[in-house]
């Protein structure tokens, strides 16, 4: 199992550009999320989908939008880059809770930067 | 280089001193806390978790305490090794909710 995988790994982006970062989990987990991760900040929520077909914002969801495109992948897209958007993302998935460990599995990552 | 992690409070140890790293939570409802070891470049990575009717919590070379009273908890890593030196969070969630919430991070650095 490749566990969370994300794509790209690094991305630099113009003031206003678009782009979708890509995730996909093969551990056959309902619920996947999004983070942005700031320095000297803890992974704050953008978005989740708790189950397939479902998604709903977090704590930041402003200047994001989500796709939950089947039970594997959840893609995050920004319309138009800005400078605050500026961030390390993080994706994650969790399995149906069924008593024990409750934990989220997080992908490796893309560093965004827009200039 | 890696940014995340600038301005994080830092714990330094000896390779081989006991480390323990505190986080206080913020919501009286929650009843559920995991640990997270993040290292440089890397997502985050479970180590260990505790429920809210528990006061510790066990692992390899790990222990969590929980103090619903003052409404804090706490890992302690025994023996610290240079592979231990990282970022870790603790994280909560209230009730059913699939969220967690994070607190910001301690940097522990093992000197040798």
């Amino acid at each position: 199992n490749a566990g969370v995988t994300q794509t790209p790994k690094f991305q630099v982006l113009k003031t206003g550009q678009s782009m979708t970062l890509q995730c996909a989990q093969d551990m056959n987990h309902n619920s996947m999320y999004w983070y942005r991760q700031d320095p000297g900040m803890g992974l704050r929520l953008i978005y989740y989908s708790a189950s397939e077909g479902t998604t709903d914002k977090g704590e930041v969801p402003n200047g994001y939008n989500v796709s939950r495109l089947n039970k594997r992948e959840f893609s995050l897209r920004l319309e138009s880059a800005a400078p605050s958007q500026t961030s390390v993302y993080f994706c994650a998935s969790r399995p149906r809770l069924a008593g024990g460990t409750d934990t989220q599995y997080f992908g490796p990552g893309t560093r965004l930067t827009v200039l | 280089g890696e940014s995340v992690g600038l301005h994080l409070p830092t714990l330094s140890v000896q390779e081989g001193d006991n480390s323990i790293i505190n986080c206080a939570y913020s919501n009286s409802a929650s009843d559920y806390f995991i640990w997270y070891k993040q290292e440089s470049g890397k997502g985050p990575q479970f180590i260990i978790d505790i429920r809210s009717n528990m006061d510790k919590r066990q692992g390899q070379r790990v222990t969590v305490l929980l103090n619903k009273t003052v409404k804090h908890l706490s890992l302690q890593i025994a023996a610290t090794q240079p592979g231990d030196s990282a970022v870790y969070f603790c994280a909560e969630r209230a009730g059913t909710a699939s969220k967690l919430t994070f607190g910001t991070g301690t940097r522990l650095q093992v000197t040798l």
